[in-house]
């Protein structure tokens, strides 16, 4: 069984200061991992993935993430906000063939940018 | 090349009212998902669609029936609306195997029963 705990479910930052949205892993087998963004209204898009490859995975619009099997966990970040960053971030996990292939989303957490 | 179309963008429903989301992708995908979400929730699996012909219960199946027409369209029904169906459902599709399962979402349904 597969399940994944976003760990904020709000940030709060100011514009030109990191980013750091939290997202610890439960995966019988070696799952692979995304996020997403969901701006306001809109539908989610893919912001980066980790398919058992590098463990640091860049994504679009400078954000990174880094997966850590010891931890469990899969964070993602960003050096510097810009306004427009403020959206809903979900982090998801999936199990590749013989686990539960069907992605688990994390409930999300509201990135809110300050100028 | 659309991705994937939801429609319609809006609806408002009255308690036992019907309607059917439909829902398409243009990407040859396989698999198909409809999802609700709902404050605080996250996005939940109402269905989802492996393959053409194949349709399977997610977490949250009460109160809705899906379709897979072909493989591009899979649409979501719900027979006697109630008002705690109020959400915002999103189609997704994703294709197993090649490009490790990343999911391509619509634009979403918005919809409110009264």
């Amino acid at each position: 069984a597969q399940s994944v705990t976003q760990l904020d479910s709000h940030v709060s930052v100011s514009e030109g200061t990191p980013v750091l949205l939290r997202c610890n892993y439960s995966s019988s087998y070696s799952p692979s991992l995304f996020w997403y963004v969901q701006h306001p209204n809109k539908g989610l898009q893919l912001l980066l993935k980790y398919t058992s490859a590098a463990t640091l995975v860049k994504g679009i619009n400078g954000f990174e993430a880094e997966f850590k099997k010891s931890e469990t966990s899969f964070h993602l970040t960003k050096p510097s906000a810009h306004m427009s960053d403020a959206a809903e971030y979900f982090c998801v996990v999936s199990e590749p063939p013989g686990g539960s292939y069907i992605p688990t989303f994390g409930r999300g957490t509201s990135l809110i940018v300050h100028p | 090349n659309a991705g994937v179309t939801q429609t319609p963008k809006f609806q408002v429903l009255k308690t036992g009212q019907s309607m059917t989301l439909q829902c398409a992708q243009d990407m040859n995908h396989n698999s198909m998902y409809w999802y609700r979400q709902d404050p605080g929730m996250g996005l939940r699996l109402i269905y989802y669609s492996a393959s053409e012909g194949t349709t399977d219960k997610g977490e949250v199946p009460n109160g809705y029936n899906v379709s897979r027409l072909n493989k591009r369209e899979f649409s979501l029904r719900l027979e006697s609306a109630a008002p705690s169906q109020t959400s915002v459902y999103f189609c997704a599709s994703s294709e197993r195997g090649a490009d490790q399962e990343t999911q391509y979402f619509g634009p979403g349904t918005r919809l409110l029963v009264l």
